[in-house]
């Protein structure tokens, strides 16, 4: 298994709802990411867990919600989010420089 | 200054012809290099993975990096329009792989 799996693939949701994007991977890698990428650019890193613990937070508003319940799965929890969040939200996992990225969640906040 | 400077285009070509995409960078302590093809709504593919200077074949595709020019490129031989896609480079330094950094993506458009 060499694929980063998200779900769901599309997200449609209003600003008091509260929803969650996951992730998967089975390839042993122990660093996963969650990304944010806006159309026309590049993606933009939001988190980072490592060895499951939250290592790097981008300064997201805690309107966002990582979590990493174990070492294949990473969540990313969504509560009063705003229509200017809509974008596709990535996950990412590595091994070392190799970094591959899921096909993403398309969401829409209305 | 941006760390790593990657033309949008969009660059047009028609079936058949050798595209080459290029990225420059500013950071010498940059030692992995990556190129990521993205179609329309979908994640980012790792097409080519590279550590330090030299060349990489894998099929149709070619990555070159020259670290004393600070310049990386990929060519695609025989482009067919299924290649029509944003094509992203990414670098990132051994001492901090957590830090990627992306070029704003080219866009190219293979013309039947």
């Amino acid at each position: 298994d060499t694929e980063v799996t998200q779900t769901p693939k599309h997200l449609v949701m209003g600003m008091t709802n509260k929803k969650s994007l996951k992730c998967e991977q089975h390839m042993g890698h122990r660093a996963m990411y969650w990304y944010k990428q806006k159309a026309k650019k590049p993606p933009e890193l939001m988190f980072v867990y490592s060895y499951e613990k939250l290592s790097i937070n981008e300064s997201v508003p805690s309107r966002f919600s990582p979590e990493c319940p174990n070492s294949s799965l990473l969540n990313l929890h969504l509560h009063a989010l705003q229509p200017e969040d809509s974008a596709l939200y990535l996950c990412a996992s590595s091994l070392g420089g190799r970094r591959l990225f899921g096909q993403g969640t398309r969401l829409t906040v209305v | 200054q941006k760390e790593v400077e990657q033309d949008p285009g969009p660059l047009s070509v028609p079936e058949g012809a050798i595209v080459s995409l290029n990225c420059t960078y500013s950071n010498s302590a940059f030692q992995y290099f990556m190129w990521y093809r993205q179609y329309s709504r979908k994640g980012p593919e790792l097409l080519m993975y590279t550590y330090s200077s030299g060349n990489k074949e894998d099929g149709r595709f070619t990555a070159q990096v020259d670290k004393s020019s600070k310049y990386i490129s990929l060519f695609i031989r025989d482009s067919q329009p299924s290649d029509s896609a944003t094509y992203l480079c990414a670098m990132t330094a051994p001492n901090n792989f957590n830090k990627f950094y992306f070029g704003s993506g080219t866009k190219l458009n293979v013309k039947p």
